[in-house]
């Protein structure tokens, strides 16, 4: 069975400073990973995703995240914080070992983590 | 393009009773599903769909029936709302970029 471990509720960065979220997985097989993030009253936005290739990934809004297969980890990066990337933000992992788009095609989400950027 | 739209946005039942959260979308997503959010466990799958006709069960499929009969439209039915029900739902789509889904902005259900 595949699984997400986001080990931190909540995440205080003050604005200007780096921040990380932190996030590991367990699979099966090769993992897909995912971030997305939701703002109050909101559904989820895709942020980005490792398939493969470059273990250091950039998404929407100048977030990047960065695949670790030794320590199974997927942490979330930003290096300067804005007021404005408050809100929570989930980890997901998909397994797939077939050819097709929908095989074991799951997509199992973390509990997510409420960052606040301090003003 | 509207995307992912849900209805009813807010919902109270009591308990016992049944009813039907509306999910559509115009993006031609073969790939729809329905989640539950829970404060402190995050998201989880109640069921999907692959395309018309084709639906499966998620990780928590009790209480909760679905039919895609269309591409456009994947309906979740509550058939006895029990208080255990209370949630926040969220439908998706996911087109051809994989893992990339597209929620919309969610039914929050409390059931008395």
């Amino acid at each position: 069975a595949q699984s997400v471990a986001q080990p931190e509720d909540q995440v205080n960065v003050a604005e200007g400073n780096p921040l990380t979220v932190k996030c590991t997985y367990s699979v099966s097989g090769n993992p897909y990973l995912f971030w997305y993030v939701q703002y109050p009253n909101r559904g989820l936005q895709f942020l980005l995703k490792y398939i493969t290739g470059d273990n250091l990934v950039k998404g929407s809004y100048g977030f990047e995240a960065e695949f670790n297969k030794s320590q199974t980890s997927f942490h979330l990066k930003k290096p300067s914080a804005l007021v404005s990337d408050s809100a929570l933000y989930f980890c997901a992992v998909r397994v797939t070992w077939v050819i097709s788009n929908f095989g074991n095609e799951k997509l199992t989400f973390g509990t997510g983590t409420r960052l606040t950027i301090i003003p | 393009n509207a995307g992912v739209t849900q209805t009813p946005k807010f919902q109270v039942l009591k308990t016992g009773q049944s009813m039907t959260l509306q999910c559509a979308q115009d993006m031609n997503h073969e790939y729809m599903s329905w989640y539950r959010q829970d404060p402190g466990m995050g998201l989880r799958l109640i069921h999907y769909s692959v395309g018309a006709g084709i639906t499966d069960q998620g990780e928590v499929p009790n209480g909760y029936n679905v039919s895609r009969s269309t591409t456009e439209d994947f309906p979740l039915r509550l058939l006895s709302a029990a208080p255990s029900q209370t949630s926040v739902y969220f439908c998706a789509t996911e087109g051809r970029a994989v893992g990339e889904q597209f929620f919309g902005p969610g039914t929050r259900l409390t059931v008395l």
